[in-house]
């Protein structure tokens, strides 16, 4: 597997809180992607940011990369009750494959 | 946009049955497919590449003859868990790779998953 770990594995917030997730992976990278996915669903893609990137924002999203640490993290910004969702992280590998991390499961309360 | 349609959302079968899920492409054509399954609360993992007009890879693990991907056409991808155990139940999700349509580049797309359960 290229994925590492994914922390936390579940967060509970308040809405209008901000919510951080973290993920590392273990090789080189060409670029790391984060998906969202409702309860029983397909996965939506977030964000994509590259290896030259360090930051990048999308609306209340803000992804943050540190090719030094293998890690990256995702910050949603005032958080809202349809962001209850489990995020995954991914990396791309061989031929367009994707390695996706363990996930965080987000809960926002009303 | 591209869109994936993955068919059925839901299936419930018996032990010793098989299943067949469908993935089509609808917009655009996939020479390739991607068959991801996940287990509850946990991960999506790879588990074989379809493509059309030539055999499936799989990845390490997945047995080929309880899975049987085909991929019949450049806008369909099947895949087919034979004689179905209960150990089989989970969520299963296609993916197709990154497209230009209409000199846009879109990133992976999913299915909506298929639930499987084997009782």
């Amino acid at each position: 597997s290229q994925q590492g770990e994914e922390d936390p594995q579940a967060l509970s917030i308040q809405e209008g809180e901000n919510a951080t997730m973290n993920c590392s992976y273990k090789t080189s990278i060409n670029n790391l992607q984060w998906y969202r996915q409702n309860s029983g669903r397909g996965l939506v893609h977030l964000i994509l940011i590259r290896s030259n990137e360090r930051e990048k924002h999308s609306g209340r999203l803000r992804v943050t990369l540190d090719t030094s640490k293998k890690s990256s993290s995702l910050l949603i910004t005032a958080s809202r009750a349809a962001d209850t969702a489990s995020y995954f992280c991914a990396t791309e590998w061989n031929d367009y494959k994707l390695s996706f991390g363990a996930g965080t499961t987000v809960t926002v309360r009303a | 946009g591209a869109v994936v349609s993955q068919h059925p959302s839901r299936v419930i079968c018996k032990s010793g049955t098989s299943v067949k899920i469908e993935c089509r492409s609808l917009d655009f054509q996939a020479t390739t497919m991607f068959w991801y399954r996940q287990f509850p609360k946990k991960s999506l993992m790879l588990m074989a590449t379809s493509n059309e007009g030539s055999k499936a890879t799989y990845e390490q693990g997945v047995e080929k003859d309880k899975f049987l991907i085909n991929h019949a056409s450049l806008t369909l991808s099947t895949l087919t868990v034979t004689s179905a155990h209960p150990e089989d139940s989970s969520f299963y999700i296609c993916s197709a790779p990154p497209v230009l349509l209409d000199a846009y580049l879109y990133g992976y797309t999913f299915g909506s998953g298929t639930r499987l359960t084997v009782v």
